[in-house]
């Protein structure tokens, strides 16, 4: 089964600086989604990707995939303390009729003001 | 903007014992999901429910776990007999129909076995 792997496992950046975190899997997808969790909070959806697309935008938020490599990225631009927080990808398989989202073991981003 | 609703958000039970998880899914969605969080692990998918049937189940959700739709609006998973390892934040999602969209997760439900 795929399975998300996102690296780094934690990220301490400055206020105003950009953060990148990378997410693999293994299998072919569908999409490929980002989420992001505030501590001992619910999944809040960013943006999705299908797999036909090379890049997303969405505000600060820059999504890239490929599938050759079977890796997305996600970059946070001009960073906030609110954006202090765990970042998921998850991956929707292609094919039958699945309609489940596999996480990834998520990236820690805390944002020093 | 419409939300997924779980109660409640801390549930303490004693090893061996039943509970319930509720969740209230938006209103318009007619797919549903259960998965569940241990402490700072990943977040892991337990079953799918649509059409008023399990569509997907992985291998966590055992002959202990089930769940059921009970009225149009309630989603629920019951663990029949709590053992320490089922321990964890459980989350609820809901889905429009249409297949591959964003799920929308509920604030979950911090399940502790004592």
């Amino acid at each position: 089964s795929q399975q998300g792997e996102e690296d780094p496992q934690a990220l301490s950046i400055q206020e105003g600086e950009n953060a990148t975190m990378n997410c693999s899997y293994k299998t072919s997808i569908n999409n490929l989604q980002w989420y992001r969790q505030n501590s001992g909070r619910g999944l809040v959806h960013l943006i999705l990707i299908r797999s036909n697309e090379r890049e997303k935008h969405s505000g600060r938020l820059r999504v890239t995939l490929d599938t050759s490599k079977k890796s997305s990225s996600l970059l946070i631009t001009a960073s906030r303390a609110a954006d202090t927080a765990s970042y998921f990808c998850a991956t929707r398989g292609s094919g039958g009729a699945t309609n489940k989202l596999i996480f990834g073991t998520g990236t820690l981003l805390a944002v020093q003001p | 903007e419409p939300e997924v609703t779980q109660t409640p958000s801390h549930q303490v039970t004693q090893m061996g014992q039943e509970v319930i998880l509720r969740c209230v899914p938006i209103s318009n969605h007619l797919y549903f999901y259960w998965y569940r969080q241990i402490l700072g692990q990943k977040v892991e998918f337990l079953v799918s429910f649509y059409n008023n049937e399990i569509s997907e189940k992985s291998e966590i959700f055992d002959d202990q776990f089930s769940v059921e739709r009970p009225d149009g609006s309630n989603f629920t998973l019951k663990i029949r007999s709590t053992k320490l390892e089922d321990s964890a934040m459980y989350f609820c999602a809901s889905a429009t129909g249409i297949i591959g969209e964003k799920l929308f997760f509920g604030s979950g439900t911090q399940l502790s076995v004592l």
